[in-house]
């Protein structure tokens, strides 16, 4: 079956622009999670969504980063005004809900922002 | 703040050594500790999800412990081999939804 994708793979952008990154999450999971990893670090939380709804955005590092799922399925996440600080790997994970359900995580997005 | 913490965060070993590492996180609030290993320009696999205190899992050559009380869990590879090069992430859970990524462990085995 196919697993969590994410587009695209990379991203060069201009500071300043805006930028948007997809997730397509394992058909069926309502748990979706974007993370960023910048160098040398793990992956931070940014923010979690469980259907639809964001129940925990308390990881987005400011009000140019924003993120939707309007059906459920697939996600965006969108950073305005680009900074070179925003540079690093965008990450999504998805999951089913309850227990300990694991965390299956696509490629992720590196964005370079010049 | 949670801290999650790795060491070493990077280690060379020959092909057929043993290694280990080291997760550490809070000793309270523990829902579930898991662990991936993470290839350059692959999605990040789980290994493990570990849960009660005393846990042992294994998988083939890797294996892990897990001890709640204390705040640690440990990953072994047996006889490393080339493939296994890779990072290796633990992540810290309190609560039913949220992951606490240490920085992780850089393997390199080199044959």
């Amino acid at each position: 079956g196919a697993g969590v994708s994410q587009t695209p793979s990379n991203k060069v952008t201009e500071k300043g622009k805006y930028v948007e990154l997809r997730c397509d999450p394992i058909s069926g999971h309502t748990a979706l999670y974007w993370y960023r990893q910048s160098l040398g670090q793990g992956p931070e939380f940014l923010i979690y969504f469980q259907g639809t709804g964001a129940a925990d955005d308390s990881g987005l590092p400011n009000d140019r980063f924003f993120a939707v799922r309007p059906e459920g399925s697939v996600s965006t996440l969108k950073i305005q005004r680009t900074e070179r600080g925003d540079s690093a790997v965008y990450l999504c994970a998805s999951s089913g809900t309850g227990g300990y359900n694991e965390q299956f995580f696509g490629p992720g997005t590196r964005l370079t922002v010049l | 703040i949670l801290n999650v913490e790795q060491s070493p965060q990077s280690l060379h070993v020959q092909e057929g050594d043993s290694t280990n590492f080291t997760c550490s996180f809070p000793s309270s609030n523990f829902y579930a500790l898991h662990w991936y290993r993470w290839e350059t320009a692959k999605s990040p696999e789980a290994l493990f999800v570990m849960t009660l205190n005393g846990d042992e899992k294994k998988k083939g050559r890797i294996s892990a412990t897990l001890n709640t009380k204390e705040g640690y869990s440990y990953l072994y590879i047996k006889g490393s081999q080339p493939e296994d090069s890779a990072t290796y992430l633990c992540a810290f859970r309190s609560g039913t939804y949220k992951y606490i990524f240490g920085t992780g462990t850089r393997l390199k085995v080199l044959a």
